[in-house]
């Protein structure tokens, strides 16, 4: 139990269709993150949360959508996407976003494949 | 800009052997260094973390990890491996003049293979 839930642990989808990634923390963090971890590649930092504010977003293209309705929630909506989004994506929590005192606490990845 | 190299894309070691995985940096100052692990099918993992102080440091399930400036390294160490340590280890660093999570830099990872 990492204290990080991501759902559904695989997700297979047409480039047409649309579905959403959900993450839910339950370790009182305030800060939340995607991260996309592709196959041989280091991670990419996507979208960063604060306090259900989003205070980064690293020139992630519009095809994928966040939401954070709450500090405990996360979303990452999909529609349209290309082949080469498919990865493994990460959710990520801390306490606050400077890593020296509040590490990342990751769940574990949502594998998706687009067809 | 801040960036990790982890040269070896994958190690392959004896139960019971002893392991070090190497991790370079380049950043013009004091970084912030961590490893994490990922085993099959699972999230990262913080192994360790080094801020400042004492440059060896211990972390959970045995590993240790030595912080050397000249070498600009960060190797991690453990000296009797276990079959259940076989999994991606990923080294990163931070930046310290701001410690965002944000500017936190991963390497590409090594696979660990334990060989019974």
């Amino acid at each position: 139990e990492t204290g990080v839930t991501q759902t559904p642990r695989h997700l297979v989808m047409g480039m047409t269709n649309k579905k959403s990634l959900k993450c839910e923390q339950h370790l009182g963090h305030n800060a939340m993150y995607w991260y996309k971890q592709s196959a041989k590649k280091p991670l990419e930092l996507m979208f960063v949360y604060n306090f259900k504010e989003q205070t980064e977003n690293n020139s992630v293209p519009s095809r994928f959508s966040p939401e954070c309705p709450n500090s405990s929630h996360l979303f990452l909506h999909l529609h349209t996407l290309q082949p080469e989004d498919s990865a493994l994506y990460l959710c990520a929590s801390s306490l606050g976003t400077t890593v020296y005192n509040s590490p990342l606490h990751f769940g574990n990845g949502t594998r998706l494949t687009v067809t | 800009a801040q960036s990790v190299t982890q040269p070896d894309i994958h190690i392959t070691v004896s139960e019971g052997a002893s392991l070090e995985l190497r991790c370079n940096y380049s950043y013009g100052a004091t970084p912030y260094l961590f490893w994490y692990v990922q085993s099959p099918g699972q999230g990262l993992q913080l192994l360790l973390k080094y801020f400042s102080g004492d440059t060896l440091v211990q972390g959970i399930k045995g590993f240790e990890a030595e912080f050397k400036r000249s070498q600009s390294s960060f190797n991690l160490r453990k000296p009797s491996v276990h079959w259940s340590d076989a999994a991606e280890y990923f080294c990163a660093v931070g930046d310290q003049s701001s410690g965002s999570a944000r500017q936190l830099t991963f390497g590409s990872g090594t696979q660990l293979t334990v060989l019974p």
